[in-house]
C-alpha cells in the first residue's frame, strides 16, 4: 500500500530557484527518508529525519517533518541543472521491516 | 567503494524461462531487500532478509523466491516469469534493522530492467 504521497508529481523551475516538494503519509512512523533517483538509475539517500525531529539540514537541502499533520517537505535551495531527478519520500514504521515509498516528484531544473 | 551490485542491468526473457538476478553488497550489512518499481506505483517491497538464512515476504512476493546463504549475496529468483513481472528491480541493503523498523539509510543497486515477453 502507498504510505507516502508526494506533491507535486512534477515540478519545473529555473536554475537558481528553490524547489519544494511535499510528502504526506498515513500512519505513525519511526523516521522519514528522502531519496533521489536519476532517470532509470538507483536511488541515492539524501537525508533521514527521525520522528522526534522537526527540521534537518544537509548542504542545500532542508527537510521538515510535522508528525501532527503527517507531512514532510524537502526544500532544495539554489537549484542546479544537476538536481534534475525524481525525488521520493520513504517512511519507516515501527515494527515494519521495509521502507514504504511514494510515487515521487519529478523535478526538472532548466539551465 | 561501498556499493550494492546487481546483475544483469538489462534482461529480456520469455515467459516461463527461469531466471536469477544477483545482488551483492560489500558493506557487511545484515539487512537486504528487493523492490520493484512500476510507473505510478513507486517502489514496492518483494522480499527482505534480516540476516543469513532469514528471509520473509514483502508486499508483493507472488512469483518470486529469494535465498540468503551468505551475508553479502541476496539473489532474486523468478521460477516462471510472466509478462506482469516486467519491471525495474532494485536490491537494497542497510546496516541492520531493529524492532523500531528501518532506522538507517538504505543503499540501492543500479537496478535491473527486466522485460518478459
Amino acid at each position: 500500500s502507498q504510505q507516502g504521497e508526494e506533491d507535486p508529481q512534477a515540478l519545473s523551475i529555473q536554475e537558481g530557484e528553490n524547489a519544494t516538494m511535499n510528502c504526506s503519509y498515513k500512519t505513525s512512523i519511526n523516521n522519514l527518508q528522502w531519496y533521489r533517483q536519476n532517470s532509470g538509475r538507483g536511488l541515492v539517500h539524501l537525508i533521514l529525519i527521525r520522528s522526534n525531529e522537526r527540521e534537518k539540514h544537509s548542504g542545500r537541502l532542508r527537510v521538515t517533518l510535522d508528525t501532527s499533520k503527517k507531512s514532510s517537505s524537502l526544500l532544495i535551495t539554489a537549484s542546479r541543472a544537476a538536481d534534475t531527478a525524481s525525488y521520493f519520500c520513504a517512511t519507516a514504521r515501527t515494527g515494519r521491516r521495509a521502507l514504504t515509498f511514494g510515487s515521487g516528484t519529478r523535478l526538472q531544473v532548466q539551465p | 567503494e561501498a556499493q550494492v551490485t546487481q546483475n544483469p542491468r538489462y534482461l529480456i526473457t520469455v515467459t516461463g524461462k527461469k531466471l536469477t538476478v544477483t545482488c551483492s553488497q560489500n558493506m557487511n550489512h545484515e539487512y537486504m531487500s528487493w523492490y520493484r518499481q512500476d510507473p505510478g506505483l513507486g517502489l514496492r517491497q518483494i522480499y527482505y532478509s534480516m540476516n543469513v538464512e532469514v528471509t520473509d515476504k514483502g508486499d508483493v512476493p507472488e512469483g518470486y523466491k529469494v535465498s540468503r546463504k551468505e551475508k553479502r549475496n541476496f539473489p532474486l529468483i523468478l521460477e516462471s516469469p510472466s509478462p506482469n513481472q516486467t519491471s525495474l528491480y532494485f536490491c537494497a541493503s542497510s546496516l541492520k534493522i531493529s524492532g523500531g523498523g528501518l532506522n538507517t539509510e538504505a543503499f540501492f543497486g543500479q537496478g535491473t530492467r527486466l522485460t518478459v515477453v
